[in-house]
């Protein structure tokens, strides 16, 4: 299994201001990705977040709103841009690794856009 | 959209009683996995069921899968209190890239 760390754990922040969250893991992993889960909804997936090149987005999502960065094999960084009350989401980071399929989440970063 | 439906959407039960939540998916899968959230919080690793394997248990959960159905079910045995939380189905839909699909939950209330 992996313990993962994720910073913060909520915020309150202004319109049109960013954030970024970040995703600590306490072992190499070989996978790395952000949800997003709307207040009441399941989660979705944001992206995957590629070591050392630009992050893989699913549809609907793009890099300019949601720029992730994943500088090693254990952290990771994604920023909510100019955000909109419409973001007001919990953001999950979460692993997999070489040897387990199981996917384990971070705590998420509860965000509300004021 | 998302591939996992879930049902029931809420459950309230007594303390002691079991609780089953059902998952249906669309596409082939290698695996699906059972998640546990607490009050908006991170997700909880529950149990993983691999596409060959028909029944899994851990504790008090008992997972089925059928996949000429497209279906699994969990259930949780002489609940608690503190099994109160929202559980989420997700599959890999048959890829190998990690990423998972979630079904829309249910919510769990256990009444002591």
């Amino acid at each position: 299994s992996a313990v993962i760390s994720q910073k913060p754990s909520r915020d309150i922040c202004q319109r049109g201001t960013s954030l970024t969250i970040q995703c600590q893991v306490d072992s190499q992993v070989t996978m790395m990705f952000w949800y997003r889960q709307q207040p009441g909804q399941s989660l979705t997936l944001i992206a995957t977040a590629n070591q050392g090149s630009e992050a893989t987005y699913e549809s609907g999502f793009v890099i300019d709103k949601f720029p992730i960065s994943r500088p090693n094999l254990t952290f990771s960084t994604l920023t909510v841009s100019n955000m909109s009350p419409e973001d007001s989401s919990i953001y999950l980071c979460s692993v997999t690794g070489t040897g387990y399929n199981e996917a384990f989440f971070g705590q998420g970063t509860r965000l509300t856009v004021v | 959209s998302q591939q996992g439906e879930e049902d029931p959407q809420a459950l309230s039960i007594q303390e002691g009683e079991n609780a089953t939540m059902n998952c249906s998916y669309k596409t082939s899968i290698n695996n699906l996995q059972w998640y546990r959230q607490n009050s908006g919080r991170g997700l909880v690793h529950l149990i993983l069921i691999r596409s060959n394997e028909r029944e899994k248990h851990s504790g008090r959960l008992r997972v089925t899968l059928d996949t000429s159905k497209k279906s699994s079910s969990l259930l949780i045995t002489a609940s608690r209190a503190a099994d109160t939380a929202s559980y989420f189905c997700a599959t890999d839909g048959s890829s190998n890239t990690g990423k998972l699909i979630f079904g829309q939950g249910t919510t769990l209330q256990v009444k002591p």
